[in-house]
């Protein structure tokens, strides 16, 4: 298995919902990390967990709650989020240090309304 | 600061024809660089990666060649198909840690039938 699967595909919320997305990836990377993507834009790097700990939070409000189960999960908890938050949400894995490069999900398409 | 950038926001060329697509990067000390590929509704592809320590590598109709002293990135496609229609991001590894992957700001490429 050479993919990284995010579910759902698409997501419509209201501003006070709750939500979560899904990553999961069997390839045996210890190092997963979630993306933002606005239109035309490059993705930015929100959060990374290395050996299912934090890592890396790139300065990301509070209404964005990551967590990561175990070594092929990884969740994005949701909550009172903005219309400015709609985006694509593109989770990603790689070995320690990206030795051998990052694959990518295809991402959950974010409206918040 | 740190910053990985394209020249050409736009590229558009016959099918057939080869393409080359170019990055400027800013940090000297970055050693390792990744092309994605990325279509519409999808999540970034691997196309080719190359480290610091070479200047070309070679792919199944793919180049990427490194310039360390100008600081440059460049993918080479041959025989642009129809396919290849997407938007391209270089991408490097941020020396400061190496499981953060800065982005370019993204090329699209369009083939001409």
């Amino acid at each position: 298995d050479t993919e990284v699967t995010q579910t759902p595909k698409h997501l419509v919320m209201g501003m006070t919902n709750k939500k979560s997305l899904k990553c999961e990836q069997h390839m045996g990377h210890r190092a997963m990390y979630w993306y933002k993507q606005k239109a035309k834009k490059p993705p930015e790097l929100m959060f990374v967990y290395s050996y299912e700990k934090l890592s890396i939070n790139e300065s990301v409000p509070s209404r964005f709650s990551p967590e990561c189960p175990n070594s092929s999960l990884l969740n994005l908890h949701l909550h009172a989020l903005q219309p400015e938050d709609s985006a694509l949400y593109l989770c990603a894995s790689s070995h320690p240090q990206g030795q051998g490069g990052y694959t990518f999900g295809s991402g959950t398409r974010l409206t918040v309304v | 600061g740190e910053s990985v950038g394209l020249h050409l926001p736009t590229l558009s060329v016959q099918e057939g024809d080869n393409s080359i697509i170019n990055c400027a990067y800013s940090n000297s000390a970055s050693d390792y660089f990744i092309w994605y590929k990325q279509e519409s509704g999808k999540g970034p592809q691997f196309i080719i990666d190359i480290r610091s320590n070479m200047d070309k590598r070679q792919g199944q109709r793919v180049t990427v060649l490194l310039n360390k002293t100008v600081k440059h990135l460049s993918l080479q496609i041959a025989a642009t198909q129809p396919g290849d229609s997407a938007v391209y991001f270089c991408a490097e590894n941020a020396p400061d840690s190496s499981y953060k992957l800065i982005f370019g700001s993204g090329t699209r490429l369009l083939v001409r039938p």
